[in-house]
């Protein structure tokens, strides 16, 4: 199964709205990575965060992790139609391996 | 070169001949990593490179499944005698090293067996 798993599968909101994607996973990990794909090909890493820490900003996009609960979510504000994409969530497992684990993904469709 | 770069970006090839996949990832990065995505679903991983030590291969699907990587260059996956299912995006992506860093996407070879 899964190591992340983003909820929820799909998500269409208004542009200017706020979009949450949250991410759950089953071990304890390293760090947990965002990333976006769009059209199905290359995926581009968003942002990275470790173990150790609880929020992180990078210009429109907030994630946090509380690994306490084993989750993760990205918001970003003020959405765009050009944040039209698929979000996965992605796991680097504390379990001596390097082996990142990706989520089957958020599909986010932003109404012009 | 400037990103990851995957060669052929599209193949179609019939059911039962041997196709090859190349990736060459960003001048530098240690770890290289080969990733299978179906339509509509997740990454799926394959196999990973780090550095010259020996690579991760637990994600291979089938003994039909192989991959190279000549130190931190060029890598290759290989599929012999494909098969219908094997028909998917197959992304590489590579990092200054495995653990603690982002990954550099190709933008993929789509595979079609038919």
């Amino acid at each position: 199964s899964q190591q992340g798993e983003e909820d929820p599968q799909a998500l269409s909101i208004q542009e200017g709205e706020n979009a949450t994607m949250n991410c759950s996973y089953k071990t304890s990990i390293n760090n947990l990575q965002w990333y976006r794909q769009n059209s199905g090909r290359g995926l581009v890493h968003l942002i990275l965060i470790r173990s150790n820490e609880r929020e992180k900003h990078s210009g429109r996009l907030r994630v946090t992790l509380d690994t306490s609960k084993k989750s993760s979510s990205l918001l970003i504000t003020a959405s765009r139609a050009a944040d039209t994409a698929s979000y996965f969530c992605a796991t680097d497992p504390n379990t001596g391996g390097f082996k990142t684990i990706f989520g089957a993904g958020t599909r986010l469709f932003v109404k012009a | 070169g400037a990103g990851v770069s995957q060669s052929p970006s599209n193949k179609v090839t019939e059911k039962g001949k041997d196709v090859e996949l190349r990736c060459d990832p960003i001048s530098g990065h240690t770890a290289l990593y080969w990733y299978r995505q179906r339509l509509g679903q997740g990454l799926e991983f394959l196999i990973y490179f780090q550095g010259n030590s020996a690579p991760d291969k637990s994600g291979l699907p089938s003994d039909r499944f192989s991959a190279e990587r000549t130190g931190e260059s060029v890598s290759t996956l290989t599929i012999q005698r494909t098969q219908q299912e094997d028909s998917a995006v197959y992304l590489c992506a590579s990092s200054p090293r495995t653990g603690g860093y982002g990954y550099t996407f190709g933008s993929g070879t789509r595979l079609t067996v038919v």
